[in-house]
């Protein structure tokens, strides 16, 4: 199992750019999970989804769009960067819940100018 | 909204010695978990507490789900190099859908 996997690494945006952060994994998870990282802020959830075609807001929404259309893959949309979107984005899955072991992906670092 | 508060906020010790971290709140919570994070990973599960009072150990790690529900402590003993990064508590309410909280992180650094 390749577990979470999370595409691209490291990205640079210019200030009104869209694009979308990738996130699969392949443990047939039900619970996937986006957070954002900021230095002395922890992890802030974004959006999560309890399964297929399920979404919903976590504490930092705004700005920010989820879809899952397949139990694998969980994308993140920003429709227009904004230098506060500057963070590093995980990706996380858990099998059906958010009390139970989460398992985080490498992470994506997002710039944006 | 609900937060957890974590201390301390970074920590430098000596290999060897003992460390203690804890996390609090206002609200109850159901769960509380610990997460350590390496440099330029994404965390890792230490240890989950899902009973109020329970003590819980894994290997040199020990936690406790505070008898309020509202606190959580971590103790690491007989600090070794590789225990650096960055430790999260998180804490979760009710059912299993929702919100996973998390606290700010302790950074700990382990001089040899």
């Amino acid at each position: 199992n390749a577990g979470v996997t999370q595409t691209p690494k490291f990205q640079v945006l210019k200030t009104g750019q869209s694009m979308t952060l990738q996130c699969a994994q392949d443990m047939n998870h039900e619970y996937m999970s986006w957070y954002r990282q900021d230095p002395g802020m922890g992890l802030r959830l974004i959006h999560y989804s309890v399964g297929a075609g399920i979404t919903d807001q976590g504490e930092v929404p705004n700005g920010y769009n989820v879809s899952r259309s397949t139990t694998e893959d969980f994308p993140l949309r920003l429709l227009s960067a904004a230098p506060s979107q500057t963070s590093v984005y995980f990706c996380a899955s858990s099998k059906s819940g958010a009390r139970e072991t989460q398992y985080f992906g490498p992470g994506t670092r997002l710039l944006v100018l | 909204g609900q937060q957890l508060n974590q201390s301390p906020q970074s920590m430098f010790i000596q290999e060897g010695e003992d460390v203690s971290m804890n996390c609090t709140s206002s609200s109850i919570f159901n769960t509380w978990l610990w997460y350590k994070q390496d440099p330029g990973e994404g965390p890792v599960l230490l240890i989950a507490l899902y009973k109020a009072g329970e003590l819980t150990s894994n290997g040199r790690l020990t936690a406790q789900f505070g008898i309020t529900r509202k606190d959580s402590f971590l103790n690491i003993s007989a600090s070794i190099p590789s225990d650096v990064g960055i430790y999260f508590c998180a804490a979760h309410g009710s059912g299993n859908t929702g919100k996973l909280i998390f606290g700010q992180g302790t950074t700990l650094q382990v001089k040899p």
